[in-house]
């Protein structure tokens, strides 16, 4: 079956520091990946996506790249920002599917 | 544009009696699916209703319910509640318009204990 795993949280860093968040999937064809974020007290919200390999997404500074050969999403940022302090969750979205399989999220705590 | 809007935002229940939870998704989403979130166990997916009609459901028992109208607004229901039931209830819409772009929009959640 379909499934995301996402590196355990949380993770620490300071102001300005670079971040990687790995994810890493599990899927039968060629889904739809994506990265979504939570703040705290809110619902989800997309952060970026790529829906074929070697695809990049981005948004507000954050980057990830579709690589089919290691099956990775793996979600980065050059400098953090303290309004970063989020969960963030991996997602894919089979072809022809309505239905995103979600990984656990990671807690990201930037101190100032 | 008014966003996804979940109602009550926060409830609290006794063991055994039973909840029902409401969203209203964005104007022209015919798509509406709902997730339990808890710390321990991540996001889990509820069902997912379009055009009234449920048309995917997760691993449930059949305590949890789900029915959508035809104005597209969705409740859920949960019957003789369980501590374990203490959880975060998010609901989604999406468009589908033409190509599933696959990008949902979730609501604040209702967050639900139960004593």
């Amino acid at each position: 079956g379909n499934s995301v795993t996402q590196m355990e949280g949380p993770v620490t860093l300071s102001e300005e520091a670079f971040l990687t968040i790995n994810c890493t999937y599990t899927a039968t064809g060629y889904p739809s990946l994506f990265w979504y974020v939570q703040y705290p007290g809110e619902g989800l919200q997309l952060l970026l996506k790529a829906t074929k390999a070697d695809d990049k997404g981005s948004n507000k500074g954050f980057e990830a790249t579709y690589r089919k050969e290691t099956t990775s999403f793996h979600l980065e940022k050059g400098s953090v920002q303290v309004s970063d302090s989020a969960v963030y969750f991996c997602a894919l979205l089979p072809r022809g599917s309505y239905i995103p399989t979600f990984g656990r999220g990671t807690s990201l705590i930037v101190h100032p | 544009k008014a966003g996804v809007t979940q109602t009550p935002r926060y409830l609290i229940k006794t063991r055994g009696q039973q909840v029902t939870l409401s969203c209203s998704p964005i104007s022209g989403h015919r798509s509406v699916s709902w997730y339990q979130q808890t710390p321990g166990q991540g996001l889990q997916f509820l069902f997912e209703y379009f055009s009234e009609t449920q048309r995917n459901k997760g691993n449930f028992p059949g305590r949890f319910s789900g029915r959508q109208f035809s104005n597209s607004r969705s409740e859920m229901n949960v019957s003789t509640l369980e501590l374990g039931d203490s959880a975060l209830y998010l609901c989604a819409s999406s468009r589908e318009a033409g190509t599933n772009t696959g990008e949902l929009f979730f609501g604040e959640g209702s967050r639900l204990t139960v004593l």
